[in-house]
């Protein structure tokens, strides 16, 4: 009963190539995200979507499209991929926002990505 | 924009000894406050977090949080550490609209 799955796990892929990294919820929660970690630990937001929508979008290069077919999903395409671009991407998962409070996000286990 | 700074991006004690893991937030609204947990190969696992309900926060595996707001600070401890508890640590700060900024992270290693 995996909440937040991520696959691949694993991919290594030529510079130029793109690729997919697909991201599913079970937990029934409006907002997803995507995180990148680099090769420090560093964790930085990349997109957020809210029931579908573009929320958030840090600077990001172009190269890198999210997609939510459904609230579920979201998955992220990378175009032309760069030596750069190696690093652990992180899906996650929330409620959104409320006055009341805040939900916590619930992550995936990583797709570590190689550049080669 | 908040953010958070976690002082010590390694902190190493042995079996048994305190755990203290340091996080101080710059906020401009009261936060909302949040430890993670990453174990190797792994994505992050929430330990526990503040919501302005209670200034000290118990989470999972007996960590413990203390907001400190004349301080901007968020300790994260824990009385005895394990073996288990080596892992990576991450304190992150949210003020509005799921926007969550993460900590540089804090490795803690523990020794036998």
């Amino acid at each position: 009963d995996t909440a937040v799955s991520q696959t691949p796990k694993y991919l290594v892929t030529q510079m130029g190539n793109d690729k997919s990294i697909k991201c599913e919820q079970n937990l029934g929660h409006d907002t997803m995200y995507w995180y990148k970690q680099d090769s420090k630990k560093f964790l930085k937001i990349m997109f957020s979507y809210n029931n579908k929508e573009l929320i958030i979008n840090e600077t990001v290069p172009n190269r890198f499209s999210p997609k939510s077919p459904d609230k579920a999903h979201l998955n992220l395409h990378i175009n032309s991929l760069e030596l750069g671009d190696s690093a652990v991407y992180f899906c996650a998962s929330s409620h959104p926002y409320r006055r009341d409070g805040f939900y916590e996000q619930y992550f995936g286990p990583g797709t570590r990505l190689t550049v080669t | 924009a908040q953010s958070v700074t976690q002082l010590g991006s390694h902190v190493s004690v042995s079996e048994g000894a305190l755990v203290l893991l340091r996080c101080n937030y710059s906020s401009s609204v009261p936060p909302y406050l949040f430890w993670y947990v990453q174990y190797p190969n792994q994505g992050l696992q929430l330990l526990l977090k503040y919501t302005s309900a209670a200034t000290l926060v118990k989470g999972i595996n007996g960590f413990e949080a203390e907001f400190k707001k004349s301080e901007t600070s968020f300790h994260l401890t824990k009385p005895s550490a394990h073996m288990s508890d080596a892992a990576e640590y991450f304190c992150a700060v949210s003020d509005r609209d799921n926007d969550m900024r993460f900590g540089a992270g804090t490795r803690l290693t523990v020794k036998p």
